[in-house]
């Protein structure tokens, strides 16, 4: 089975200042990688995703991930911090290449972010 | 997108009682899942909601504990039974739209006392 590690289960930014969440994965073969956030009391939303193509994948609200194959991450960013990011932020893969488990995700423990003034 | 609509939203339950989570979607999709959110951790697949079928459930995961109904592509129910504490959790229904991307409701918020 997959294994997802976000490192930092807490990660505390000023306002302004860049966004660094970290996220690798343990399979040999890529799979695909999502982004979700989670805001209080509110159900998952996809941040970003990659699939296929281009490496660095643009999100919502700012957000971006890059897929480094050589490293098995799939780190999201955003430069500049702003108080409505702070929520938890999950990493995810699902298997590429096994079509009955088309949308089983794997998933991070989490990463809360906190935004200071 | 869709529309997932969770009923009920959150709830307080005694234990050793059993409480039914109605998941609605606005369009028939063919990949119906609930996943749990246990206070502090990470999301966990529960079961595949197959429709006409029985749901096919991850390891440590039974069916006398979680029975799940999916009687057509737009509906699914999960009951949690017999619950304990250990059950309060947030309960999650998500569907595929796009193949691999996972969409999910806003979750169940469970306390059992």
């Amino acid at each position: 089975a997959q294994s997802v590690t976000q490192l930092g289960s807490h990660v505390s930014v000023s306002e302004g200042a860049l966004v660094l969440l970290r996220c690798n994965y343990s399979s040999s073969v890529p799979p695909y990688l999502f982004w979700y956030v989670q805001y209080p009391n509110q159900g998952l939303q996809l941040l970003l995703k990659y699939t296929t193509g281009a490496t660095l994948v643009k999100g919502i609200n700012g957000f971006e991930a890059e897929f480094k194959k050589s490293e098995t991450s799939f780190h999201l960013t955003k430069p500049s911090a702003h108080m409505s990011d702070a929520a938890e932020y999950f990493c995810a893969v699902s298997d590429r290449d096994r079509g009955s488990t088309l949308g089983r995700l794997y998933f991070g423990r989490g990463t809360q972010l906190t935004v200071w003034p | 997108s869709a529309v997932i609509s969770q009923k009920p939203s959150r709830d307080i339950c005694q234990r050793g009682t059993s409480l039914t989570i109605q998941c609605q979607v606005d369009s028939q999709v063919t990949m119906m899942f609930w996943y749990r959110q246990q206070p502090g951790q990470s999301l966990t697949l529960i079961a595949t909601a197959n429709q006409g079928s029985e749901a096919t459930y991850e390891s440590g995961f039974v069916i006398d504990k979680f029975p799940i109904s999916r009687p057509n592509l737009t509906f699914s129910t999960l009951t949690v039974s017999n619950m304990s504490p250990e059950d309060s959790s947030i309960y999650l229904c998500s569907v595929v739209l796009v193949a691999g991307e996972l969409f999910f409701g806003e979750g169940s918020r469970l306390t059992v006392l």
